[in-house]
Parts: C-alpha cells; sequence; structure tokens
C-alpha cells in the first residue's frame, strides 16, 4: 500500500530560525514528489522534485529528493512568521498525489 | 495568472440530498484531479480525468460520480448525502506534456468547495 510519512508533525520555532521538514516515501509508480504549503484554504504549490540529488530553491525554501533512500527534505531559513501552515508533502503515483498527513509549522514572533 | 475556479465555495445539504459540485481548470490544462479532504486530515484521491477521460481512481465511493467536459470543465457529482462527507473538496489541473505516461505532474489546487452535510 501506498505511503508517505511526514515529521515531525509539529514544530513550533521562534522567527529566523531554520526549520527542515522531512519526508519518506513508499509509493508504486512513483513519477516525483511535490511540496505543497496549506493555510486554511486550497495547497499553494511549492516543488516538484523529480532528480535525485538537484536543489531546488525558491527564495528561503529549498527541497532536495533522494530517490535512493525514498525521501526528501524541505528546509526553510530565516523562518518568518507567515510561514506558519501546514507542509504537505505528496509522492505522485502515476498520476494522483498521494499525500502525507503533513507537518504542522508554528513560527512565533 | 489565471487559477483553478472551483464553485460553489461553500454548499451546505442535508443527509440523502444530491450535490453538485464544478471546477474549471487553468486555460489549456488537459487534466483534473478531484480530492476529498476531512476535518483535520490530508487530501485523499477521488478521481482524475484526462482529455475527458477517466484516467485513475482513487477512494471515491460508488454514490459519487465525476466527469469532464468538452471544455475541460469537470463536475463531481454526490448523490445520498451522509454526514461523513462533510470536507472540503479540492480540484486540482495539470498540463500533461507528453501523454498520459508524462512523469510531468504540476498540480496546481483550486480553491476548494467546503460541502456541510447536516
Amino acid at each position: 500500500e501506498d505511503k508517505v510519512v511526514q515529521s515531525p508533525l509539529s514544530l513550533v520555532v521562534h522567527e529566523g530560525d531554520t526549520v527542515t521538514l522531512n519526508c519518506s516515501y513508499e509509493v508504486t509508480n512513483f513519477r516525483s514528489l511535490l511540496w505543497y504549503k496549506q493555510e486554511k484554504k486550497a495547497p499553494t504549490f511549492l516543488f516538484m522534485l523529480t532528480s535525485s540529488g538537484i536543489e531546488k530553491k525558491s527564495g528561503r525554501l529549498s527541497s532536495i529528493l533522494d530517490k535512493k533512500e525514498l525521501f526528501s527534505i524541505l528546509n526553510i531559513t530565516a523562518t518568518q512568521t507567515g510561514d506558519s501552515a501546514v507542509y504537505l508533502c505528496a509522492a505522485v503515483n502515476t498520476d494522483k498525489l498521494i499525500f502525507g498527513t503533513g507537518t504542522r509549522l508554528q513560527v512565533f514572533p | 495568472a489565471a487559477g483553478v475556479i472551483q464553485s460553489p465555495r461553500h454548499l451546505i445539504k442535508e443527509k440523502r440530498e444530491t450535490a453538485t459540485l464544478k471546477c474549471y481548470p487553468i486555460p489549456r490544462h488537459d487534466t483534473v484531479y478531484w480530492y476529498q479532504q476531512g476535518p483535520g486530515q490530508d487530501p485523499q484521491f477521488l478521481i482524475s480525468f484526462y482529455e475527458k477521460m477517466q484516467s485513475d481512481k482513487g477512494s471515491i465511493p460508488d454514490r459519487f460520480s465525476a466527469q469532464q467536459f468538452s471544455d475541460y470543465h469537470s463536475e463531481l457529482n454526490m448523490s445520498s448525502l451522509e454526514l461523513g462527507d462533510s470536507a472540503l473538496y479540492f480540484c486540482a489541473s495539470s498540463l500533461r506534456l507528453g501523454g498520459i505516461r508524462s512523469s510531468y505532474n504540476e498540480q496546481f489546487f483550486g480553491p476548494g468547495t467546503r460541502l456541510t452535510v447536516l
């Protein structure tokens, strides 16, 4: 059965801290891995990772995929209160997304 | 830039009623996906359509049906509603470059329809 596991489940940090969110997966017909940010509404697309070892960056966020060890990490540096959200990792099985339960990040000033 | 449009945004129904949710994908996107997200849960894949044909099916109850029309919009029809159907229903769209076996699968989500069944 397809499985995506995220850790930690919850994270509370102060502004300026750096955080690392983990995502491991066991998915048949794996195509790619996606990261989303969800704040009380629809998930907002962050990254799509298809190849191992190639870091993707967008401002203070970066992510990398390890297809051998079947995991991905999402890094957020210099966190801000606006980063507070649930971060969802999803693995693509053929063409459907298998989501993890998410990591709830709370950033306090 | 145009995004995925869903309507209605909120819907309140009673048990055993029917509901129809609509999704308008990003222009030129050819694939539509439906997800259900219960309170405090991660989104669960229901069904997807590529070029108006069903391409994959997940945990969609038999009481639900969906289709994609010639203009690529999609509708999720839900009958005999139950209390447990109360959830956020997201539609996502993508452009499947390279056809059905393409690995390109960047899915963009709509704002969701919040369905409450009383």
